[in-house]
């Protein structure tokens, strides 16, 4: 069993619709990333947090520590927004664990 | 630019050869990273480094081995390349391994063992 789990594994979405992701992990962690890897191969990491919310343009991030979940919603989606979204957790001593990722497409 | 960058972007060679791959960031970070993204596009860390000094190895072959001669350089060979080590392997940093340390991430190096 993986120690981060996604869902759902692929997402296709109508433009302008409300996008959630899903992240759960099973371990103790010291903070939890959302990364974006585009169709080229690039990955970006969109946000790093371990408490509460962020929200960066049309992307917002919530993590609840009490149950090791995380969301990641994207508001009035675009097609740009397609990419793969990967959850990842760091733990103490720079240990890193990854979730499979989420391939979203977005339709026009 | 500031960056990560990583060298080549696509390397294709064959079984039993040994090859490098290089990695170097200009962003002042401390920490480096090695990371492995298979077939089914999962990511796995393989090293981490922190100015210069392995902080994690994962169990990888031992034919896998991180070579840092500064904190801004982690470079990787690995010997008697093997068809199961083709992937895309990532290079990343971060200023350190606190929660104030986001990852960049390197474009990635397609290896293809034939």
């Amino acid at each position: 069993k993986n120690e981060v789990e996604q869902s759902p594994q692929n997402l296709t979405a109508q433009e302008g619709e409300f996008i959630t992701i899903n992240c759960s992990y099973s371990v103790g962690i010291s903070a939890l990333h959302w990364l974006q890897q585009h169709p080229g191969g690039g990955i970006v990491s969109l946000f790093m947090l371990s408490s509460g919310k962020k929200k960066h343009g049309r992307l917002i991030a919530t993590i609840n520590i009490q149950e090791k979940h995380s969301s990641l919603h994207i508001t009035a989606s675009h097609p740009r927004d397609s990419a793969v979204y990967i959850c990842a957790v760091s733990l103490a001593g720079n240990q890193f664990y990854f979730g499979t990722g989420t391939s979203l497409t977005v339709i026009p | 630019d500031t960056a990560v960058s990583q060298t080549p972007k696509y390397l294709v060679t064959q079984m039993g050869n040994d090859k490098s791959i290089k990695c170097e960031q200009n962003l002042g970070h401390d920490t480096m990273y090695w990371y492995k993204q298979d077939s089914k596009k999962f990511l796995k860390i393989m090293f981490s480094y922190n100015n210069k000094e392995l902080i994690i190895n994962e169990t990888v072959p031992n034919r896998f081995s991180p070579k840092s001669p500064d904190k801004a350089h982690l470079n990787l060979h690995i010997n008697s390349l093997e068809l199961g080590d083709s992937a895309v392997y990532f290079c990343a940093s971060s200023l350190g391994t606190d929660i104030n340390s986001p990852l960049h991430f390197g474009n990635g190096t397609r290896l293809t063992v034939t």
